[in-house]
């Protein structure tokens, strides 16, 4: 079992549209990351948020922790946006926890 | 703007060979991690360390050792090594002054043990 999974796995758009990928968690978090991984292997960090919304030019991550539900959203997407999008959570003692990537193809 | 810097990037070892996977970060970072990811898996931690001559084991820590010397530096050793330790390595460092710092990951370094 998974402390956290994501969905979709695979993930194939048309340039252009709206993007949405999910994450669930099943343990207590002080903090949740969402980071890409470039074709290359090099992984970068996206956001990383402990509550409500945050935005970064056309990428928007919402965290609810109640439901222990996070969304990343790409508006307007690239092919430049193809990668994988990884996320993770942060619990007591400043340990991480990885879900196993969501493959995000974009289609000019 | 060096940030995190992982050598080498490849490495092939035979089985029973041991080395040293190199992490350096110029961000004056407390926190730093070595992670293993392997195909179609999530990263997993092997160790990590809060501050200088702190370590602590992660989820996957046997078959490797860590030391903390200094802050800037965080060695990874595999002292003997076997086809399991077959991974891509990254190491990442945060600063947790505040609750919502990254990490700031390295390159990776690729190794195959034959």
């Amino acid at each position: 079992k998974n402390e956290v999974e994501q969905s979709p796995q695979n993930l194939t758009a048309q340039e252009g549209e709206f993007i949405t990928i999910n994450c669930s968690y099943s343990v207590g978090i002080s903090a949740l990351h969402w980071l890409q991984q470039h074709p290359g292997g090099g992984i970068v960090s996206l956001f990383m948020l402990s509550s409500g919304k945050k935005k970064h030019g056309r990428l928007i991550a919402t965290i609810n922790i109640q439901e222990k539900h996070s969304s990343l959203h790409i508006t307007a997407s690239h092919p430049r946006d193809s990668a994988v999008y990884i996320c993770a959570v942060r619990i007591a003692g400043n340990q991480f926890y990885f879900g196993t990537g969501t493959s995000l193809t974009v289609i000019p | 703007n060096a940030g995190v810097t992982q050598t080498p990037k490849f490495r092939i070892l035979k089985i029973g060979q041991s080395m040293t996977l190199q992490c350096a970060q110029d961000m004056n970072h407390n926190y730093m991690y070595w992670y293993r990811q392997d195909p179609g898996m999530g990263l997993k931690l092997i160790y990590y360390s809060v501050g200088a001559g702190i370590t602590d084991k992660g989820e996957v820590p046997n078959g490797y050792n860590v030391s903390r010397s200094t802050t800037e530096y965080f060695p990874l050793r595999l002292e003997l090594a076997a086809p399991s330790q077959t991974s891509v390595y990254f190491c990442a460092s945060s600063f947790t002054g505040q609750l919502e710092q990254p990490q700031h990951f390295g390159d990776g370094t690729r190794l195959s043990i034959l």
